[in-house]
């Protein structure tokens, strides 16, 4: 199983851009990059996913290197309720299913 | 379109008793799915319907958890006894599309207290 490592926390303020940056050495061929995000007492929201280079949407933008270990959710001008847990996994394909493996995530904190 | 939706958002009992989760999917998707964050450990997957049939089942903790998706509608996950180690966010989740390409939505999940 592809394991995600990402950092445990960030900080930013309103307006900035906030780049987050998941590593996934052990990615494999058929996986999927699929990036969450969860409110307090919410479930986790679909953001964005990609499989490789660059996809964007009215949401966030996901930067995948050729390699695919590693994969960067970007958020372009954020606000006080992008305040969030964030959470990169890569799927599992089973049988033709994807089983999500959710990490720890990164707590983003924007600050006024 | 309606979301996912579990019943109860909480709920609270004791040692030994027996508590029901419920999930209603989004009208139309045939996949379903539980997760559960118990305390301070990630979110982990239970298990993965496919309209009434069990796709997985490869993360349910033991015997004490029963899922049902009779009709292949809404979902049941049944715990019996309950243990204080099941205390924890279970979360319910459905999807059309079998590679869920589109994302999983989820709903607000039920908080389980045992005590």
């Amino acid at each position: 199983l592809a394991k995600t490592t990402q950092p445990i926390s960030m900080d930013s303020y309103e307006g900035q851009e906030v780049n987050i940056t998941c590593s996934h050495n052990n990615i494999a061929t058929n996986d999927y990059i699929t990036w969450y995000q969860q409110f307090p007492s919410q479930g986790p929201r679909f953001i964005i996913q990609g499989y490789k280079t660059k996809v964007t949407n009215e949401v966030a933008s996901l930067f995948i290197p050729a390699d695919r270990k590693s994969s960067t959710l970007s958020l372009p001008r954020v606000s006080l309720s992008d305040t969030a847990v964030y959470y990169c996994l890569v799927g599992v394909f089973s049988g033709g299913y994807n089983k999500l493996i959710f990490g720890a995530g990164t707590r983003l904190a924007v600050h006024p | 379109e309606a979301g996912v939706t579990q019943f109860p958002s909480h709920s609270v009992i004791e040692k030994g008793q027996t508590v029901t989760l419920r999930c209603d999917p989004i009208s139309g998707h045939d996949n379903l799915y539980w997760y559960r964050r118990v305390m301070g450990k990630e979110i982990k997957f239970l298990l993965h319907f496919v309209k009434e049939s069990k796709q997985d089942e490869s993360g349910m903790p033991n015997n004490r958890f029963l899922a049902e998706r009779t009709g292949g509608t809404y979902s049941t996950l049944k715990v019996q006894p309950a243990e204080l180690e099941d205390s924890g966010v279970y979360f319910c989740a459905s999807s059309q599309d079998p590679g869920a390409v589109y994302g999983y939505t989820f709903g607000s999940g039920t908080r389980l207290t045992v005590v």
